[in-house]
């Protein structure tokens, strides 16, 4: 089956820093979607990418969807202790009966101050 | 406007109870989805409904495990003869429609304990 997979597993950043992590699935995608988890709470909706190499931008992150549609990137520049917790990509692809979501497992980001 | 409710928050049973977990999903949203979500882990697709109709339930680990949605709002996820390994968050999800474009509002989960 689709497996998706986010490397790195942890990312300790010192605040004011960037840093990126990536997502790979292991077969095409219609879309991929970014989440985000704090410390103790439930994933929040970042952004969907859904066109082969579409970019776009969030005030400090930046997300791409690779030309393949098989990778996406998440990029955080000048990281702020308010970027702490879990971030996710979510690969969706369309099927006769319907489509659900491969989670990856998640970069834990935490920053250093 | 309210978000997408779960009870109970927590939840302890003793290998072999059975247990219900209720979603209340956003008003209006079509779809819905059970996720489990293991310590340390990304959550894992159980299954989902459009409307009153489950879609797809490939992902619900063995036959213990029964989700229902019958009048297309509020949808009960059971878990029959529990055992250790069921022990994880389940998180449910609710969207405007099946379409793969649209985000998922996820609900606090529900926390399960087997002991």
């Amino acid at each position: 089956g689709q497996q998706v997979m986010q490397i790195p597993q942890y990312q300790h950043v010192q605040e004011g820093e960037d840093f990126t992590t990536y997502c790979n699935s292991s077969t095409t995608l219609s879309n991929i979607q970014w989440y985000k988890q704090r410390p103790g709470g439930h994933p929040v909706f970042l952004i969907q990418l859904v066109k082969s190499g579409e970019v776009k931008k969030q005030k400090r992150l930046t997300f791409q969807f690779g030309e393949a549609k098989k990778n996406s990137s998440l990029h955080i520049t000048a990281t702020q202790t308010t970027d702490v917790g879990t971030y996710f990509c979510a690969g969706a692809q369309v099927k006769a009966a319907g489509n659900k979501l491969t989670f990856g497992g998640g970069t834990r980001v935490l920053v250093k101050p | 406007g309210a978000g997408v409710s779960q009870s109970p928050r927590y939840k302890v049973a003793k290998r072999g109870q059975d247990v219900a977990l209720r979603c209340d999903p956003i008003s209006g949203h079509v779809s819905l989805f059970w996720y489990q979500q293991a310590l340390g882990q990304g959550p894992e697709f159980l299954t989902y409904f459009q409307n009153e109709a489950q879609l797809d339930k490939s992902g619900l680990p063995s036959d213990r495990f029964f989700a229902e949605r019958p009048e297309g709002s509020v949808s009960t996820l059971k878990i029959q003869r529990t055992q250790q390994e069921d022990s994880a968050v389940y998180l449910c999800a609710s969207s405007w429609d099946l379409a793969a474009y649209n985000e998922q509002f996820f609900g606090p989960g529900t926390r399960l304990t087997v002991l």
